[in-house]
This record gives C-alpha cells, sequence and structure tokens, in this order.
C-alpha cells in the first residue's frame, strides 16, 4: 500500500524568499507523481506531473524534481509571493503504478508574509 | 484545458436524508472517475473508483450501500450519501482522466469538491 509523507506540516516564511517541500513515498514502482495546490475550502489545482522517466518538471517559479529509487520528492519555489499561500499535497499512484487513483499526503501548509 | 465540474459545491443537509453529488467532465470522456473524501486537517482519502457502465471500487472501509456511485455516462458520475448522520460531514472531491488510467501518464483533474455538512 502507497504511503505518502510530506514534510513540513507548515511553513511561513517571509515574501520573496525561496523554499522547499519535501515529500517521500514508500512505493516506488509508480507511472508519475503529482504536486497539487489547494485554498481553503477549495478543489485542487494540478501545478505539476512529474513522470516516473523524468528528473524534474518546472512551471514558471515552480520545479519539482522526482527520485524514485530514494522514493522523494522536492517542490521548490523561486520569489515566494503572498498568492502562493496555500496547502501543497504531493500524491502518488494508489496501488504504486497501476490506474488507480491517488494517495496523497496531508500537505504542506504554506504562509508567505508579505 | 480539461475541465471537472462538481456540484453542489456545499450542501446542508438533516440526518437521516440522502444526497447526491454529481461530478461532470467538460470537455473529455473519462471512463474512469475517483471520488475522494477530506476530514478537516486530513488529508484526501480515495473512497471508489468510478468506472463508467459498471459497478464502482470501493476502497476498503467504505460502506458501499452508504456510499452510492453511478457512472452512466462518459462524462457523468454521481455518489449518492444515503441516509447521512453528522459523521459524514466532509469535503468530497471527484476527479476524472482524460485517457483510460493514470497509469498512462495523464493528470487527474478534480473538481472543486462539494461541502457537505450533516445536522
Amino acid at each position: 500500500k502507497q504511503e505518502v509523507t510530506q514534510i513540513p506540516a507548515a511553513l511561513s516564511v517571509p515574501e520573496g524568499e525561496n523554499l522547499v517541500l519535501n515529500c517521500s513515498f514508500t512505493d516506488s514502482a509508480i507511472y508519475n507523481l503529482q504536486w497539487f495546490r489547494q485554498d481553503p475550502g477549495k478543489g485542487l489545482t494540478s501545478l505539476l506531473l512529474i513522470q516516473s522517466s523524468q528528473r524534474e518538471q518546472t512551471s514558471g517559479r515552480l520545479n519539482a524534481s522526482l527520485d524514485k529509487s530514494s522514493g522523494r520528492s522536492t517542490l521548490y519555489i523561486a520569489a515566494s509571493q503572498p498568492g502562493d499561500s496555500a496547502t501543497y499535497l504531493c500524491a502518488a499512484p494508489y496501488s504504486g503504478g497501476g490506474a488507480d487513483g491517488l494517495t496523497f499526503g496531508k500537505g504542506t501548509h504554506l504562509i508567505i508574509q508579505p | 484545458g480539461a475541465v471537472v465540474s462538481q456540484h453542489p459545491s456545499w450542501v446542508i443537509c438533516k440526518s437521516g436524508t440522502s444526497v447526491k453529488i454529481e461530478c461532470r467532465s467538460l470537455d473529455f470522456q473519462a471512463t474512469t472517475m475517483f471520488w475522494y473524501r477530506q476530514f478537516p486537517k486530513q488529508s484526501l482519502m480515495l473512497m471508489a473508483t468510478s468506472n463508467e457502465g459498471s459497478k464502482a471500487t470501493y476502497e476498503q472501509g467504505v460502506e458501499k450501500d452508504k456510499f452510492l456511485i453511478n457512472h452512466a455516462s462518459l462524462t457523468l458520475s454521481t455518489l449518492t450519501v444515503t441516509s447521512a448522520h453528522p459523521e459524514d460531514s466532509s469535503f468530497y472531491i471527484c476527479s476524472a482522466s482524460r485517457v483510460a488510467g493514470q497509469g498512462f501518464g495523464s493528470p487527474l483533474h478534480f473538481g472543486n469538491g462539494t461541502r457537505l455538512t450533516v445536522t
């Protein structure tokens, strides 16, 4: 059974800082890994999808890396802005590689101070 | 881009009543949709996998007779919470994949969720 852990659970930093969110998963037989953003009381916004054959993906100020062998992924946010404040979720395939749903971490609650 | 619409966005119902939540893929066909539940300050937990034209697959611990799932078309899946109780109050979110199966590398698209409060 896939298990996903995210560290830290919460993070508060001043605007402009670069920061790293960490995600680890137990079953490395995955096709891909996704990072999402969730605003309070809202649904999910997909940020980045990393295929198992890739080591990283970039979108704007976001960069996600994937190391399958160690079961880790990181989300790097450059030049953070108050609008980045949200909960960031890491998710890996539920059964570790099949065409199934996702197992989510509990998320990192991020606050960017103006 | 792909859009998944979920309705209603919030609902308040009395204990013992049933509530239906709809999940629609607006610009693509989804043979598979997923239903998740999120309790406060907890992660999303997969409840069931909804397959068009066949019975849903429920995760361990999820009562199939309580959470009825119907996936009658390639663009619509519904989740009905029957005889709702206060402990069913939660945030329910659906997702759909553009192609058949996450394993093909297609990202899952999520609805905006439904906040259910049972009084």
